[in-house]
């Protein structure tokens, strides 16, 4: 069964604690991307990953770091330099030279 | 970069009737536009895309318009139901232009009315 998996759905951070987000998908697809989405906003690219073992900062980057070892696995970690960090956590992935992305079911992180 | 503005943001419209939303993009080297559906607390998902070399494509009770010189695209939904409720957004990108991801539009909330 293809797709792509992001967990946990729900994740609770505590002040000044640093949490991975986890996104894997077995597409075979190259390029990996991170969305972060606020309540009634769009979708704003936060890092993306072209290939295994390099990734590019995108719109809003800061308090953000990504890993990129294994074609499957892109997982995002929401640092404590993150202040508002309260938001819908989208990961998606796009087959080779194609533009369709495909997104995974969204992690949901709160605040303690 | 590519700009997309997308409207209405809200839309209400009587279950059967027609429901149609507009977005433009800045960038004329864009030609890919996908169109998502997002149910609430679930991840988009791809329900028609459109390519710069046709200016209409139709799968069912959706269609999508391209009109290159206006720069702008448009979503169609005819005979709507109580499941087309969600948010729909458009994006845009350069295909070839490397996997830097789409340009998104901020959203449409539609809603069907009973």
């Amino acid at each position: 069964d293809g797709g792509i998996t992001q967990s946990p759905k729900y994740l609770f951070r505590k002040e000044g604690q640093n949490v991975t987000l986890s996104c894997e998908q077995n597409l075979n697809h190259d390029a990996m991307y991170w969305y972060r989405q606020d309540p009634g906003q769009g979708l704003r690219l936060i890092y993306y990953s072209q290939i295994v073992n390099d990734f590019q900062k995108g719109d809003i980057a800061e308090g953000y770091s990504v890993s990129r070892e294994k074609k499957e696995s892109f997982p995002l970690t929401v640092t404590s330099a993150q202040k508002n960090p309260t938001a819908f956590y989208l990961c998606a992935s796009s087959p080779p030279l194609g533009e369709t992305q495909y997104f995974g079911p969204g992690t949901r992180l709160l605040v303690l | 970069g590519e700009n997309v503005e997308q409207h209405p943001s809200t839309l209400s419209v009587q279950e059967g009737d027609s429901a149609v939303i507009k977005c433009t993009y800045s960038d004329s080297a864009s030609n890919y536009f996908p169109w998502y559906k997002q149910e609430l607390g679930k991840g988009p998902q791809l329900i028609i895309d459109i390519r710069s070399n046709v200016g209409e494509k139709k799968d069912q009770r959706i269609a999508v318009t391209l009109n290159k010189t206006a720069k702008h695209f448009s979503l169609h939904i005819t005979e709507t139901q109580p499941e087309d409720s969600a948010v729909y957004f458009c994006a845009a990108s350069y295909s070839g232009g490397g996997a830097d991801g789409l340009t998104f539009g901020k959203g449409t909330h539609l809603i069907i009315q009973p």
